[in-house]
C-alpha cells in the first residue's frame, strides 16, 4: 500500500524568507505523479505544483519548486520570497498510474507566514 | 464555471439520523471522488467513482454508500450518523485516470461541514 508522510505538523516562517516543506512516499509503484495542494482558511484546495515520476527534472511554478529525489522517495516543496498569502495547510499526493487510481494525501503541514 | 459543487456547507445531524450530501461538477470529468478531512489527519478516501455505473471503496468506506447514475452527480449516503463521521467532506474530479491524461489533478468542492451530537 502507498503511505505519504509529512513530518513536519506545523511551521512558521518571515515574510520574504524561503522555506521548505518535506515529503516522503513509499511506494513499489514505477510510475506515478505527485502533488501538493494548499488549503487556506477558506478550506479551498488549490492545486500549488505537479511532478511526474517519468521526468528527472524538478517541476517549478513561480516562486514554488520541489526537489523530487526518486530513489530516496522525497519530494519536498520549496517556496521563495514567501507572502502572507502563503499561510495555509499544504498537502502532498501521490497518485499511482493504474486502471484503480486513487490519490492518497498526507496528514499536511500548517504553514504560517509571519510579518 | 462552476466547478465542483457541494452541498450543504453545513450539517448538524442527530446520531441515527441519515442524509445525502450532494456533489455535481460541469467539466464532464469521469472520475470522481469523496473524501473526509479530520483535524489533524489530512484527507482520507471514503469512496470513488471511475465513471458512470461503477463505484468502488477507498480506505474508509464503513457507514457511508455512493451512487453513480450520471456523470455529473455523485451523492455520498450517511445512513445512520454516528459521532466518528464529524468531518469535513470533500468532494473531487478530475478529468481522467493518470494513464491518459497525465496527472490530471483533483478540482475540489469548497466542502460540507458535518456535525453529529
Amino acid at each position: 500500500a502507498q503511505t505519504v508522510t509529512q513530518s513536519q505538523p506545523e511551521m512558521s516562517v518571515q515574510e520574504a524568507e524561503t522555506v521548505t516543506l518535506s515529503c516522503t512516499y513509499d511506494t513499489s509503484e514505477n510510475n506515478y505523479y505527485l502533488f501538493w495542494y494548499k488549503q487556506p482558511p477558506s478550506r479551498q484546495m488549490i492545486l500549488v505544483i505537479r511532478q511526474e515520476a517519468y521526468k528527472q527534472q524538478n517541476a517549478t511554478e513561480n516562486r514554488f519548486s520541489v526537489n523530487f529525489q526518486k530513489a530516496a522517495k522525497s519530494f519536498s516543496l520549496k517556496i521563495s520570497d514567501s507572502q502572507l498569502g502563503d499561510t495555509a495547510m499544504y498537502f502532498c499526493a501521490f497518485m499511482r498510474v493504474n486502471r484503480d487510481d486513487k490519490i492518497i494525501f498526507g496528514k499536511g503541514t500548517r504553514l504560517h507566514i509571519l510579518p | 464555471n462552476a466547478g465542483v459543487t457541494q452541498t450543504p456547507k453545513f450539517r448538524i445531524l442527530k446520531i441515527g439520523q441519515s442524509m445525502t450530501l450532494q456533489c455535481t461538477q460541469d467539466m464532464n470529468h469521469n472520475y470522481m471522488y469523496w473524501y473526509r478531512q479530520d483535524p489533524g489527519m489530512g484527507l482520507k478516501l471514503i469512496y470513488y467513482s471511475v465513471g458512470a455505473g461503477i463505484t468502488d471503496k477507498g480506505e474508509v468506506p464503513n457507514g457511508y454508500n455512493v451512487s453513480r447514475t450520471t456523470t455529473e452527480d455523485f451523492p455520498l449516503r450517511l445512513e445512520l450518523a454516528a459521532p466518528s463521521q464529524t468531518s469535513v467532506y470533500f468532494c473531487a474530479s478530475s478529468r481522467s485516470s493518470g494513464r491518459t491524461v497525465k496527472g490530471s489533478p483533483l478540482h475540489f468542492g469548497n466542502g460540507t461541514r458535518l456535525t453529529v451530537t
